[in-house]
This record gives C-alpha cells, sequence and structure tokens, in this order.
C-alpha cells in the first residue's frame, strides 16, 4: 500500500496523560498536513510541514499541541495534558507541491481517533 | 476571515435522481478549489478546479467554479446508493487548507 499511513488507527487515554500520534506521507510527497475533524464538522487545519520544514500552524494549536517532521518523510502529533475537548479524528494528509495544477492535490491518511476520558 | 460554506447540509434524495451541492467561499489568495467525498473514513480526492468555466466530469459526476461569483458546484447524476457520503469542499488559500462542514448525502434505493 503507497498511501498515506497513520499509526495508531484508535486510542484511547486519560485526561492528562500526553499522546503521540505518527503520519506517513507517500513517499514522493514534500507537504504534509495535519488536521482535526470532530462529529459533523470538515476537518479543521492544524499545521503544515514543506519538507521537514514547518510552514503554518493553525492558531487553533495550542501550546500543548506540538508537530515534528524531523527528516521531511514521516510526522508525528503530540498532545500534552490531553483534555476531553481533544477527542476528535487527526487526519494527516500529504502532496506534492509544484507548478502543475494536479499537484497539490492532497490525500488523506485512515486517521488517528482519540478518545480522552 | 476565510470562510468556506457548503449548502444543503444534507440531501435525501431516490436513485436515479440529480443532486447539485453547493460551494461558496470569501477567502483571501485564492489558489484552488477542491471536492472531496467522504464515507465512513477519510476524505477521498474528486476534483480540484482552479479556473472558471471549465467543468471537470468523471463519470457521473461533474464539477466547476465561478470565481467571480466565489462559488462551485459538484453535479451527480444517475445517482446510486454507493454516492451516500458526506462531499466536502475545500479551498486552498497559499499554504492553508479551509474546509466546509460538507453536505450529507443519502441515496434511497
Amino acid at each position: 500500500d503507497t498511501g498515506v499511513s497513520q499509526d495508531p488507527r484508535h486510542k484511547i487515554t486519560k485526561r492528562g496523560q500526553n499522546v503521540t500520534f505518527r503520519c506517513d506521507p507517500i513517499s514522493e510527497h514534500n507537504r504534509l498536513y495535519w488536521y482535526r475533524q470532530t462529529l459533523g464538522q470538515g476537518p479543521e487545519f492544524l499545521t503544515y510541514f514543506q519538507n521537514e520544514a514547518q510552514l503554518e500552524k493553525s492558531r487553533l494549536l495550542s501550546d500543548r499541541f506540538s508537530a515534528e517532521r524531523p527528516k521531511g518523510s514521516f510526522s508525528t502529533l503530540e498532545i500534552q495534558r490531553t483534555e476531553q475537548g481533544d477527542s476528535a479524528m487527526y487526519l494527516c494528509a500529504s502532496s506534492w507541491s509544484g507548478a502543475l495544477e494536479m499537484e497539490d492535490t492532497q490525500y488523506f491518511g485512515p486517521g488517528t481517533r482519540l478518545t480522552v476520558l | 476571515e476565510d470562510k468556506v460554506v457548503q449548502s444543503p447540509l444534507s440531501l435525501v434524495v431516490h436513485e436515479g435522481d440529480t443532486v447539485t451541492l453547493n460551494c461558496s467561499y470569501e477567502v483571501t489568495n485564492f489558489r484552488s478549489l477542491l471536492w472531496y467525498k467522504q464515507e465512513k473514513k477519510a476524505p477521498t480526492f474528486l476534483f480540484m478546479l482552479t479556473s472558471s468555466g471549465i467543468e471537470k466530469k468523471s463519470g457521473r459526476l461533474s464539477s466547476i467554479l465561478d470565481k467571480k461569483e466565489l462559488f462551485s458546484i459538484l453535479n451527480i447524476t444517475a445517482t446510486q446508493t454507493g454516492d451516500s457520503a458526506i462531499y466536502l469542499c475545500a479551498v486552498e488559500t497559499g499554504n492553508q487548507f479551509y474546509f466546509g462542514t460538507g453536505t450529507s448525502l443519502t441515496v434511497i434505493p
């Protein structure tokens, strides 16, 4: 399978614990995005990387959230001191940024569903 | 504030009907508009639109963009039960993507 993969697919944690999610993009893609989706809503943009550089970070991303993409390949999203309001589906997407129209199309991973008790 | 609004929020039709889903946007630095289909998993890509008035087609689905009036429509003809899903519209502005809340389509046999 050469699509975007995410791990774990499901995570249940207690309030106050830290969690870390991983995303492996499509190998030739240079852009990687993190989104959060709650029930009945479209995905909300959290942050975005071009190669290893984090270029954009939504104001939705509080200090408890941090994302890295150390070698420009896989990325991790960490949530510290989780709160019940963090319960959501966390989606990762990747794309190739170039000059042609069909580039920049985002391909999504299956998501990590987080439940904070 | 950049925003993307989709309508209707939900739609129930019978197999064989034709549906039109709407997406309007107010953004700075528009780059492209994308349509996705989301079933009980992550969204899957349908269309990317950057130019006004050029229809994109894929089987029974088609979409067009109007950059003057700031909207796009997604048409589905001869709907099938497998078309039941949430259809998401997203607008790219520079480095960010803004999604609408989606239109939930239910196709009844």
